[in-house]
């Protein structure tokens, strides 16, 4: 079974530029979450698609940060315009049930590093 | 809301001792606990998880976690250390009210020495 795909897996760009990620889950899975894990901090959720749905998009900077999973399948994030405070690995991960599955299992991608300059 | 507190952001063990990564929630409700592991430019891997169907966890690669609710803790062990387990470790919470999002500590560093 195929893991979460990302691309790309580095950027540099400067500030006030924009980027986009993208990010292919595993096969099936309905729910897809991005994460912003900033150096030496734990990942934070920005954002969470069930199917093609936003659930939870609470700590998503909505002037700056965009995402989107148009089909249900794979996934975009976007910034514009990139801070300096922007660079950080960008994770994907899925899951194979519901939005509330409990217990349910997170599979994450190998991230994209960003570096705002 | 729920978190995690992870003791020590850097640990080193010798090759072959115990490993104890030390993890406490915060929580007004029995939560969902997990331990991640990232490897150097990988994304987390899933060691193991608490869903209240037993206290003392085992997971992959001889980790296991107790969760002690009387001291809100779920620290990781591992009896013998490796080279292989050099790496970060995420320590995660979730509540258990419908659709929570999974909040992490910010990890420790473990550095196995030879």
């Amino acid at each position: 079974e195929a893991g979460v795909a990302q691309s790309p897996r580095y950027k540099i760009i400067e500030k006030r530029q924009s980027v986009a990620f993208w990010c292919n889950p595993i096969s099936g899975h309905a729910t897809l979450y991005w994460y912003q894990q900033i150096l030496g901090q734990g990942p934070k959720l920005l954002i969470q698609f069930q199917n093609n749905g936003v659930v939870d998009d609470s700590q998503l900077p909505k002037d700056r940060f965009s995402a989107e999973r148009l089909k249900g399948v794979d996934s975009t994030l976007k910034i514009q315009p990139a801070k300096l405070e922007d660079s950080a690995v960008y994770l994907c991960a899925s899951s194979s049930g519901t939005s509330g599955g409990l217990q349910e299992t997170q599979y994450f991608g190998p991230g994209t590093r960003l570096l705002v300059l | 809301a729920q978190s995690v507190t992870q003791l020590g952001s850097h640990v080193s063990v010798s090759e072959g001792a115990l490993v104890l990564l030390r993890c406490n929630y915060s929580s007004s409700v029995p939560p969902y606990l997990f331990w991640y592991v990232q490897y150097p430019n990988q994304g987390l891997q899933l060691l193991l998880k608490y869903t209240s169907a037993a206290t003392l966890v085992k997971g992959i690669n001889g980790f296991e976690a107790e969760f002690k609710k009387s001291e809100t803790s779920f620290h990781l062990t591992k009896p013998s250390a490796h080279m292989s387990d050099a790496a970060e470790y995420f320590c995660a919470v979730k509540g258990n009210f419908g659709n929570e999002k999974l909040t992490f500590g910010t990890g420790t560093r473990l550095t196995i020495i030879p």
